[in-house]
């Protein structure tokens, strides 16, 4: 079974930056898309950013658009989100996210972001 | 962008009812349409997936119906562990977003 393990999270002063990173468990992470999804304390979930397998095609949620960067390392079964100029509503849980007729999610990786 | 609508917020029902969620989409997206259960602390659990498959493992109690813009998750008998915040999700184009989420609750 897949297991996506996200590390990263912390709290962060706004206007800082952050790396989260995701390691997937088998090797077919390689050839498919990946995902990162938050949920801020007691809201719901909100997509913001996809990247293809090759990495060819990356989309970005209007609200992290320019200040989040998502990209990943099929050598290393490894997905990263950069996230810099953070706010305080990017304070969240933060999944990495399979999406397929199977899902696969991670335990998650919080971000405070605080002064 | 397509935005997805679910009712009722909260919808409050006893063990061995049924209950009905619905999700609406702004735009016709097919059948292009997921369910998730959310436990507190949990990472969500895919139902429903193309809008009337069960996900591996999930009980014959949960179904799904729907194409193009209404959908509805069926939940024919409740049992305890079924409490908890379910989203819907579209996975027609991008964004991929998800609704704002049904809390159903004991009653």
């Amino acid at each position: 079974e897949v297991q996506l393990v996200e590390s990263g999270g912390g709290l962060v002063r706004p206007g800082g930056s952050l790396r989260l990173s995701c390691v997937a468990s088998e090797i077919t992470f390689r050839s498919v898309s990946m995902n990162w999804v938050r949920q801020a304390p007691g809201k719901g979930l909100e997509w913001i950013a996809s990247i293809t397998s090759s990495s060819n095609k990356i989309y970005y949620a209007d609200s992290v658009k320019g200040r989040f960067t998502i990209s990943r390392d099929n050598a290393k079964n490894s997905l990263y989100l950069q996230m810099n100029s953070l706010r305080g509503e990017d304070t969240a849980v933060y999944y990495c996210v399979r999406f397929s007729a199977s899902d696969y999610w991670g335990h998650g990786t919080l971000v405070t972001v605080s002064s | 962008e397509i935005v997805l609508t679910q009712s009722p917020v909260t919808l409050s029902v006893s063990p061995g009812e049924g209950a009905t969620l619905s999700c609406r989409a702004s735009q016709n997206i097919r059948g292009d349409l997921a369910w998730y259960q959310q436990k507190p602390g949990q990472a969500p659990r895919l139902l429903i997936y193309d809008a009337i498959n069960r996900a591996t493992g999930i009980p014959a109690r949960f179904s799904g119906r729907g194409s193009g813009t209404d959908f509805t998750l069926t939940i024919s008998s409740l049992e305890p562990e079924d409490f908890g915040v379910y989203y819907c999700q579209h996975r027609f184009n991008w964004p991929p977003g998800f609704g704002q989420g049904t809390k159903l609750e004991i009653k």
